[in-house]
């Protein structure tokens, strides 16, 4: 069965420190995608990134990185010198085509 | 804008009521997904329509229905509601988009049952 787990429940950081949320997937499939989500306290999910099972590049897009890694089954995110406008929930989805598996999301807060 | 959109914005309502969330995919997208996230559940997926036809169920309640009318709207029916049901409901509609089945989500309805 397809799995999505966020150990991190809730993570604090001080402006202009890098944080790391962690995503770990499980599914049987060879081919599935991968996502991440933000949603801000306004409640809307925003799409942040997918990733297809036979892309293990890394990307960066600004502040924000993603590691892949197959072997371990772990899809992380990087937030680069964190802003406040950065605090949200933070979610990591699997999809094997159709509907999406959530993890259960990490809160990131970001004082100044 | 993602172009889907959800009506009502906000629903309260009590326990044992019954009522109707509505929702519009983008233009010419054929599939429709809702999704509940709720504290105790976090997000989960509900139900899939695609042109008018149920393709696929997820951790849907019996007292929870759907349907996609000819329209390409969906409607997602809660009934004989609990506390429990108070969450926030997304409706996602899916398009082609650099080779994938892009999923785009609506702004949600946050149910509240006292």
């Amino acid at each position: 069965a397809q799995k999505v787990t966020q150990a991190q429940t809730e993570i604090s950081v001080v402006e202009k420190e890098d944080v790391t949320l962690d995503c770990v997937y499980e599914t049987r499939d060879t081919t599935y995608y991968l996502f991440w989500y933000k949603q801000p306290p306004s409640g809307e999910l925003v799409f942040l990134i997918r990733r297809n099972s036979f892309d293990e590049q890394n990307e960066i897009s600004g502040r924000y990185s993603w590691n892949f890694q197959k072997s371990t089954s772990s899809f992380n995110f990087t937030i680069t010198a964190s802003q406040v406008v950065d605090s949200a929930v933070y979610f990591c989805a699997l999809s094997e085509g159709t509907a999406l598996i959530f993890g259960k999301g990490t809160t990131l807060s970001v004082s100044s | 804008d993602s172009g889907v959109t959800q009506t009502p914005k906000h629903l309260i309502t009590a326990t044992g009521q019954r009522v109707t969330l509505r929702c519009s995919p983008r233009s010419g997208d054929l599939s429709v997904y809702w999704y509940q996230q709720s504290l105790d559940q976090g997000l989960q997926f509900l139900i899939q329509y695609y042109n008018g036809e149920e393709r696929a169920k997820g951790n849907i309640l019996e007292r929870f229905s759907a349907q996609q009318f000819p329209d390409l709207h969906s409607e997602l029916n809660l009934s004989s509601l609990e506390l429990g049901d108070s969450a926030l409901y997304f409706c996602a509609s899916s398009g082609w988009r650099d080779g994938y089945n892009e999923q785009f989500f609506g702004p949600g309805t946050r149910l509240t049952v006292l």
